[in-house]
């Protein structure tokens, strides 16, 4: 069964703390991304990750930066994070061909006090 | 600036109804539509896709309709049951060249009253 874990799923922190959220899959797919999602936004795509240490910028990549060392493993860090970066985060993986599905997880609900 | 467009932000319908949510496209390299469904706490999962060849897909009580010429799309469920209630997202892509970047509409939030 394909899946996507993130950790952690809740998370509170102060204006100015680092946040690190991370993902997991083990379909072994190149291909994964970071997503946040805010009403009447919907999905806006942060960062993509082709595979190891192969990053792109997605539409909103300000203040966010990624890191894949593993193939299975992909994070989203936010450096001295701001309320305006409270949302819930998303990431998936995808399967290949041209017309690849993504898969989701649970999310990962951020607030930034 | 929002490529995919979605309408309405929410629709309420009665029990064996038909629900239409409809998304429109700016870009016309698109060539790639899947249709998302979200329900609350989880992430979003892959309901039914069509390519642009195509003007017309289905899949059991799901039916996207596809017109290229005005760059807009459809998604029928017919016969709504309280359980599709859901956010549906229509997205869309490039799929050659190695383009893997999704672009998201804002969502149709889908009440089904029994």
């Amino acid at each position: 069964d394909m899946k996507v874990t993130q950790m952690p799923r809740y998370l509170i922190k102060r204006m100015g703390e680092n946040v690190l959220l991370e993902c997991g899959q083990d379909m072994s797919h190149e291909t994964m991304y970071w997503y946040r999602q805010d009403p009447g936004l919907g999905l806006q795509l942060i960062y993509i990750s082709y595979d190891v240490d192969s990053n792109s910028e997605g539409d909103i990549p300000k203040g966010y930066r990624v890191s894949r060392k593993k193939r299975e493993h992909f994070s989203l860090i936010l450096d001295s994070a701001k309320t305006n970066q409270t949302s819930v985060y998303f990431c998936a993986s995808r399967t290949g061909g041209n017309t690849g599905q993504l898969y989701f997880g649970e999310g990962s609900k951020l607030t930034v006090l | 600036q929002q490529q995919v467009r979605q309408s309405p932000q929410s629709l309420t319908v009665w029990e064996g109804e038909t629900a239409i949510l409809n998304c429109s496209y700016e870009d016309s390299t698109f060539n790639y539509f899947p249709w998302y469904q979200q329900f609350p706490g989880e992430g979003p999962a892959l309901l039914i896709s069509i390519s642009s060849v195509s003007d017309k897909k289905e899949d059991g009580r799901f039916t996207i309709f596809f017109n290229k010429r005005e760059k807009k799309l459809s998604l029928h469920i017919t016969d709504s049951q309280p359980g599709d209630s859901a956010t549906y997202f229509c997205a869309a892509r490039f799929y050659t060249g190695g383009n893997n970047k999704l672009t998201f509409g804002q969502g149709t939030v889908l009440s089904v009253i029994p």
